[in-house]
Order: structure tokens, then sequence, then C-alpha cells
């Protein structure tokens, strides 16, 4: 069956780093990777998508990566701040339109002040 | 991008009993998404609802406990059925939009607790 990972459940970081972010999956061949941000007691909120034929995707101060060789989508905050402090969730999206949308377990960032 | 008003934004209810939550969008859309997350977890899809068709329903997920409504392009319901504590949760609605690189706009949510 479908597997996704998000690489731990939480991560701390100093704001002004660059915090970086793992989603790997298994048993999955996505057509399209997203990122979502989610506050507690609030809706996630999208970021980005990045398509299987793309290497990397920009938009400001995020960047997000797609390995289809890996399985692996990489999700980088550059010059984090404490406002970026959230719940991020990777969501594989297959060929089909509407087919079985999966959001991976999240990870809870926090950026120092 | 869509809005999306998503009622109650949270419930107590007494089990046994059911709840009704709306979702209302302010342009047409061809499939909306119903979750739920339960405390502390990722979101789940429950079931696809397509205007003028059944839902369709993700596995563990059945009609009888969740029944959907999609009566026109802006709005849908979704029913919780004969509640336990199990039901206690976060529900969510969601809509795609061609116009947001295909990313799915959500609802606030409806945060229910059954007692």
């Amino acid at each position: 069956s479908q597997k996704i990972e998000q690489n731990s459940e939480a991560l701390n970081i100093q704001e002004g780093k660059t915090a970086t972010l793992t989603c790997n999956y298994t048993n999955y061949s996505p057509a399209y990777l997203q990122w979502y941000r989610q506050d507690p007691g609030r809706g996630p909120v999208f970021l980005l998508l990045i398509r299987e034929n793309e290497k990397e995707k920009r938009k400001e101060r995020l960047k997000v990566t797609f390995d289809t060789t890996l399985k692996q989508s990489l999700f980088h905050i550059t010059a984090s701040q404490p406002a970026d402090s959230a719940t991020y969730l990777c969501a594989p999206q297959g060929h089909n339109y509407g087919q079985n949308f999966v959001f991976g377990p999240g990870t809870r960032l926090s950026v120092l002040p | 991008s869509a809005v999306i008003s998503q009622k109650p934004s949270r419930d107590i209810c007494q089990r046994g009993t059911s709840l009704t939550i709306q979702c209302q969008v302010d342009s047409q859309v061809t499939m909306m998404f119903w979750y739920r997350q339960q405390p502390g977890q990722s979101l789940t899809l429950i079931a696809t609802a397509n205007q003028g068709s059944e839902a369709t329903y993700e596995s563990g997920f059945v009609i009888d406990k969740f029944p959907i409504s999609r009566p026109n392009l802006t709005f849908s319901t979704l029913t919780v059925s004969n509640m336990s504590p199990e039901d206690s949760s976060i529900y969510l609605c969601s809509v795609e939009e061609s116009d947001n690189a295909y990313g799915y706009t959500f609802g606030s949510g409806t945060r229910l607790t059954v007692v």
C-alpha cells in the first residue's frame, strides 16, 4: 500500500537558518506533489505544487525539489522566521483528476528567535 | 482563490446523535472533498462529492455513516451519523482550483467533540 513519510515529527531551527523538510513515498508514482502549511486550529493552506517532470520549483523564500528516482521531495525555507512556525504537510497526487489525494503525517517546524 | 465558508466551526454532541456540516464556496467548483483530521494526525480523505451523482467514498468510510449531499456547484454537506466518541475529529471540506496551479483550498474546519 502507499506510504508517505516526513522526516521528523518536529524540527527546531534558529531564525535566519534554512529549514529543510523531507517527504518520502513508497508504492506510489505521483504525477504531482504538493506542500501545505497548517496552523493550529486552521485548515491547510496550499504553498507549492511540483510536477513529476520538474526538478525544482521556487516561490519567494520557499524551494521544493522532486526526485522521482529517490521517491523524495525536499521542502526548503530560507532565511526562516518565527512566523514560519507551523506544521508542513506533503501530499503526492496521482495522475487521474481527484485521484487518491493522500497527505503525509506532517512535520511541525518551530523557528526559534 | 476560492473562499470557503464552513459551518459550524465547532460543536459538542451527544453520542448517538447526528451532525450536519455545511460547506459553501464563493465560486462554482466541479469536485468537493471531505477530510477528517483526528487529534495529532494528518488528513484522511473521507469522500469526493460530485454535483449530480453520489459521492465516492474512500476505503473505511461508508455512506450510511457519512452521508453527503451536493445539490449544486457551490455547496455540500457532510453528516456524521450515530456519533460515538471515536468520531471526535476535525472535519474539513476542500476544493481544487485550476487557477491555483492545482492546489486545493480548504475550509477552516469543524471541530467535533462527541461526549
